[in-house]
């Protein structure tokens, strides 16, 4: 079971926007940065957004992120079939003084 | 380019052992944390370990405590994770991460991320 909680599937059109959810806790998601990573099949994780709403270079900027209290988001827009990955959220826990991770979300392209 | 490779994956036996190492190119690798994150068949990520710049101090999972073993050869670009006394639950693709900075704290994440080693554990 995993510390942060993502819903496990989401699905678009092409062109839709697309929301993932990260629900945490005041000692993860509350005071610490959200990180977005995308793990398209068979592949390594790619990091995809850092320090909740900063997108590395090379990332498009159809992919934001967001925090809000105890939760964060990461939105899609413009979606493409190349999107179709599993997308998985992080952030520091205070409690346990290490990293954690949420479940993933697998997005499906329709 | 920041490369990274891991090697030493392999079928094991319940209760051996197994050594994973990552060689890394692209980078000042002296300067940078590094920790290993697994994945478990059909499940999600799972932060193993890291250890700082230097290798003087290193951090765990409290699943892999007492068992697994980190360590980095600062002269050959190398990371490794020495697993002993492993459990069929510990089955899991192994992949190993270089972090945004020489520290282990709060503001540390991983920036890029190596192919992954499989490790199954098994009789």
């Amino acid at each position: 079971q995993s510390v942060l909680t993502q819903p496990p599937s989401a699905s678009g059109t092409p062109g839709q926007r697309v929301t993932i959810s990260c629900s945490g806790s005041s000692s993860n998601i509350g005071s610490n940065y959200v990180y977005w990573y995308q793990q398209l099949p068979g592949t390594a994780p790619k990091l995809l957004i850092y320090k909740n709403n900063q997108r590395p270079s090379g990332v498009p900027d159809r992919f934001s992120g967001s925090k809000s209290g105890t939760s964060a988001s990461l939105a899609i827009s413009g979606l493409r079939s190349e999107d179709e990955a599993d997308y998985y959220c992080a952030s520091w826990d205070d409690s346990l003084s290490g990293p954690v991770f949420g479940g993933g979300t697998k997005l499906t392209v329709l | 380019e920041v490369q990274l490779l891991e090697s030493g994956g392999g079928l094991v036996q319940p209760g051996g052992s197994l050594r994973l190492s990552c060689a890394a190119s692209g980078f000042t690798f002296s300067s940078y944390a590094m920790s290993w994150v697994r994945q478990a068949p059909g499940k999600g990520l799972e932060w193993v370990s890291d250890i700082s710049g230097s290798g003087g101090s290193t951090y765990y999972a409290d699943s892999v405590k007492g068992r697994f073993t980190i360590s980095r050869d600062n002269s050959k670009n190398t990371l490794y994770l020495q697993m002993n006394s492993l459990r069929a639950e510990d089955t899991a693709v192994y992949y190993c991460a270089k972090k945004n900075s020489y520290y282990y704290d709060s503001t540390a994440y991983p920036d890029y991320w190596g192919q992954g080693t499989l490790v199954t554990v098994s009789s």
